[in-house]
């Protein structure tokens, strides 16, 4: 079946832009989570959605940085006024549920910070 | 969730076994052990897990040991498209998020 589904899969902007990364889960997984990574670097978390709970936000490094789950399936992560300390890949994962299961991640949105 | 630790690097030839270790000394009776990998520009991809039992899929084989201080990820016939970066996570099942360390670059030689 289809996996996680995030685009654009390369997004090139100025400094001081806001920008919208959208990622789709794999149909029926409730979790939903948010990483970026840096270049040569290890997965930083983000956020985590979990059905119809508030979401964790602990990971977020900034107030420029937001996230909704609209109607429990599809993902945006908000980035407003990049830095260019921004620049990353940002993963998108998805897994049936806060257990034990496996998270599935998407092949990335590389985010350019020009 | 308990550190892991594991080679920065392996080789192993095409079509012979690879065999990648990992230990977690500190594991606690309640956290998994997940393996994944990641092939430049792809996001990490998921191969197997386990608690204390060994596992197998179609993909690999997983060995934990009866002390669950240590794990080898088995890649029975290894090809050159299983080169990449192998990572193991222990993780306690409720946490929400999957810390990845450095991980073992494997590769696969002809």
């Amino acid at each position: 079946g289809a996996g996680v589904s995030q685009s654009p899969s390369n997004k090139v902007t100025e400094k001081g832009k806001d920008v919208e990364l959208r990622c789709d889960p794999i149909s029926g997984h409730t979790a939903l989570y948010w990483y970026r990574q840096s270049l040569g670097q290890g997965l930083e978390f983000l956020i985590y959605f979990q059905g119809n709970s508030a979401p964790d936000k602990s990971g977020l490094p900034s107030d420029r940085f937001s996230a909704e789950r609209t109607g429990g399936s599809v993902s945006t992560l908000t980035i407003q006024r990049t830095q260019q300390e921004d620049s990353a890949v940002y993963l998108c994962a998805s897994s049936l549920d806060p257990s034990e299961q496996p998270q599935h991640f998407g092949d990335g949105t590389r985010l350019s910070i020009l | 969730d308990a550190k892991t630790t594991q080679p920065p690097s392996m080789d192993c030839a095409e079509g012979r076994a690879a065999n990648l270790p990992c230990n977690h000394s500190t594991i606690s009776g309640n956290e998994y052990v997940y393996w994944y990998r990641q092939i430049h520009s792809q996001g990490p991809q998921y191969i197997i897990h386990g608690l204390k039992n060994n596992e197998t899929n179609e993909m690999a084989s997983l060995i934990i040991t009866e002390d669950r201080k240590s794990s080898t990820l088995i890649l029975p016939h290894a090809t050159l498209r299983d080169t990449a970066v192998y990572y193991c996570i222990v993780r306690v099942a409720i946490n929400n998020d999957m810390r990845f360390g450095a991980g073992t670059r494997l590769t696969v030689k002809p």
